[in-house]
């Protein structure tokens, strides 16, 4: 059955950096979604996006957050200039329509900011 | 604005069923799924309703929505200790681009 991959499963970045995590959504699938989950707490709608731009995004995706499609086959979500709060799992989902086409997700990748 | 309810814990006897409770504020959800989380991987569909339907049954999972109450139910017959993990109500509303809306999920343990 087709998957929603990650990489990396785990990041460890210091306070300030720039980090970009990686998701392939599945192949036929034209909406992509990234979330996150701060230990402890609920899973939290971010961004998402559909024909090379974004739908939606929450009060949490301000101006440090950017996703973007670069090939056909990645979406990535960069954090441009990490904060200690920004430690969690962040999950991205690609859907083949809205409504009544299910969101599928990936296993996550766990950030961990020192 | 959406927000998504769910109990923390539930603990059965391996063969029994199991029944996680979810209730929801939006009155203009259209869709609710379940997923599962298991130790370490991703957020598995298990099941989703129209919020036209009453119930829907795939297998051993028998999905309830009471929408007066605003309430959703994921029942799994002849619960095995493979069912073990975290439980996630979903919500999606028609006026957003799929954005769903989570509880915090209950924890299933399941006892031999």
């Amino acid at each position: 059955e087709p998957e929603v991959t990650q990489t990396p499963s785990h990041q460890v970045t210091q306070m300030g950096q720039e980090v970009i995590l990686r998701c392939v959504p599945i192949s036929n699938h034209l909406y992509f979604y990234w979330y996150r989950q701060i230990l402890g707490q609920k899973v939290e709608f971010l961004v998402s996006f559909y024909n090379n731009e974004i739908s939606e995004k929450s009060e949490i995706f301000d101006d440090q957050f950017s996703v973007e499609r670069p090939d056909g086959s990645n979406f990535t979500l960069k954090i441009r200039s990490t904060k200690l709060e920004d430690s969690a799992m962040y999950f991205c989902a690609s859907s083949e329509g809205i409504g009544n086409q299910p969101q599928h997700f990936g296993d996550g990748t766990r950030l961990s900011i020192l | 604005g959406e927000d998504v309810e769910q109990s923390l814990f539930l603990s059965v006897r391996e063969g029994d069923s199991s029944v996680i409770n979810c209730t929801y504020t939006d009155s203009s959800s259209t869709y609710l799924y379940w997923y599962k989380q298991e130790p370490g991987a991703g957020l598995q569909l298990l099941t989703y309703i129209f919020s036209n339907m009453d119930m829907k049954q795939d297998q051993r999972l028998t999905v309830l929505l009471n929408k007066k109450d605003k309430h959703l139910s994921l029942r799994i017959a002849d619960t095995q200790t493979g069912d073990s993990a975290i439980y996630f109500c979903a919500e999606s509303v028609g006026t957003s681009y799929g954005k769903l809306t989570f509880g915090q999920g209950t924890i299933l343990t399941v006892h031999p």
